[in-house]
């Protein structure tokens, strides 16, 4: 099975700290996620990536950035950290075609404080 | 603009009744679409997926759906719900011509009632 590993589960940060979440993935996938979770409001896309070094903007980039240095890494981080980012964030990667769906990792819910 | 729309945000059943929950989809092309399913802090589990043939398809814990193109909907359904499907499920859509990105609905929680 593919896994997609999230290096935190709960992260406590201070506004205006630089914020890194890391994304791992095991199963030689191309494409990677970031999206975040609100209630009510389902998962937004913040960035996704089609290979190294690659990357593209979702619906909400505000705030946000991505590295992809490595395959099977891709790192979201917030150049500074505010309040309304407190949210739940799901990283996710599949194959090219998106044919088997997407492989989802346990999430990181991220408090600013 | 893409979009899905999952109407009921709540949704009570009682344990064995039958289960639907909907979906609505706008988008040009016939699309990939999904259903996924989260348990409380933990992260999206596949249910199933439709790209073509079959309207009617067949996913894990007993659960299927059906991509009805006219009504640009893909329902979820479940003949006999248990207590352990309660959880909130997600309907996404997957736009390929976007760079294999998925929209998703805002969700359903599901609540089973013994």
């Amino acid at each position: 099975d593919v896994k997609v590993t999230q290096s935190s589960r709960y992260l406590v940060k201070r506004t205006g700290e630089k914020v890194f979440l890391e994304c791992v993935q095991d199963m030689d996938h191309e494409n990677m996620f970031w999206y975040r979770q609100d209630p009510g409001l389902g998962l937004r896309l913040i960035y996704f990536s089609y290979d190294v070094k690659m990357k593209e903007k979702g619906d909400i980039p505000e705030g946000y950035s991505v590295s992809r240095e490595k395959k099977e890494r891709f790192s979201l981080i917030l150049e500074s950290a505010s309040t309304n980012q407190t949210s739940m964030y799901l990283c996710a990667s599949s194959e090219p075609s998106g044919a088997g769906g997407y492989t989802f990792g346990s999430g990181t819910r991220l408090t600013v404080v | 603009a893409q979009s899905v729309t999952q109407p009921d945000i709540h949704i009570t059943v009682s344990e064995g009744a039958s289960l639907e929950l909907r979906c609505n989809y706008s988008y040009g092309a016939t699309p990939y679409l999904f259903w996924y399913v989260q348990s409380p802090g933990q992260g999206l589990q596949l249910l199933l997926k439709y790209f073509s043939g079959d309207t009617l398809v067949q996913g894990i814990k007993g659960f299927e759906a059906e991509f009805k193109r006219s009504q640009s909907s893909f329902n979820l359904r479940k003949p006999s719900v248990h207590w352990s499907d309660a959880a909130e499920y997600f309907c996404a859509v997957g736009l390929m011509e976007y760079g294999n990105k998925l929209v998703f609905g805002a969700g359903t929680i599901l609540r089973v009632k013994s």
